[in-house]
């Protein structure tokens, strides 16, 4: 059971646009930074979101991230086919003392 | 370009012990903090330890605590975890990955390594 909660999956047509929540704790998403990661089928995880709502470089405009009080959102708009991967929501834990994971979102275009 | 190449995986017995290693390169490895994340077959993302950039604090998670020993040898730039006592549950991709802010611990990870698969079983 992981500490952040995910839908398991999620999916959209070419185009379309697709959220993906992320719920958390006070010790956790409601203290600290939201991060996102890609991992697409085989390879290892990317950074895709940090601090709530940053791309790294070279993360196309079309992602973005938002965090309000214990839960945060990554959006997808102008889905593409090279998006599908899963796609886990990350935040430091004061309790913990380490970052916490969500269970991951697989994400599938139709 | 900043690199992590993990090594040191393989087939343990329950109970046994083994070591992974991560060559760091293109960045100063000195003055960053440094994690291990698992990966089980088919599940999720698991943080396991980290690492300060000069090894004067550690933490772990609590299913590997007094089995797992995270460390690093800045003058090798490489990351290093013992894991003793291994056990069926602890199959799972590791992947070593870097935190992003120089000095401290953020825990936002933004590199990883191709990941060195551990398997545990008799």
């Amino acid at each position: 059971q992981s500490v952040l909660t995910q839908p398991p999956s999620a999916s959209g047509t070419p185009g379309q646009r697709v959220t993906i929540s992320c719920s958390g704790s006070t010790s956790n998403i409601g203290s600290n930074v939201v991060n996102w990661y890609q991992q697409l089928p085989g390879t290892a995880p990317k950074l895709l979101i940090y601090s709530n709502n940053q791309r790294p470089s070279g993360v196309p405009d079309r992602f973005s991230g938002s965090k309000s009080g214990t839960s945060a959102s990554l959006a997808i708009s102008g889905l593409q086919s090279e998006d599908e991967a899963d796609y886990y929501c990350a935040a430091w834990d004061d309790i913990l003392n380490g970052p916490v994971f969500g269970g991951g979102t697989k994400l599938t275009v139709l | 370009q900043v690199q992590l190449v993990e090594s040191g995986g393989g087939v343990v017995q329950p109970g046994r012990s083994l070591r992974l290693s991560c060559a760091a390169s293109g960045f100063s490895f000195r003055i960053y903090a440094m994690h291990w994340v698992r990966q089980a077959p088919g599940k999720g993302l698991e943080w396991v330890a980290v690492t300060s950039y000069d090894g004067s604090n550690k933490n772990y998670a609590d299913f590997v605590k007094g089995r797992f020993t995270i460390s690093r040898d800045n003058s090798k730039n490489t990351l290093l975890l013992q894991m003793n006592s291994l056990r069926v549950e602890d199959t799972a991709v590791y992947y070593c990955a870097r935190d992003s802010t120089s000095l401290i611990v953020v825990g936002e990870l933004d590199y990883w390594g191709q990941g060195t698969l551990v398997t545990v079983s008799s």
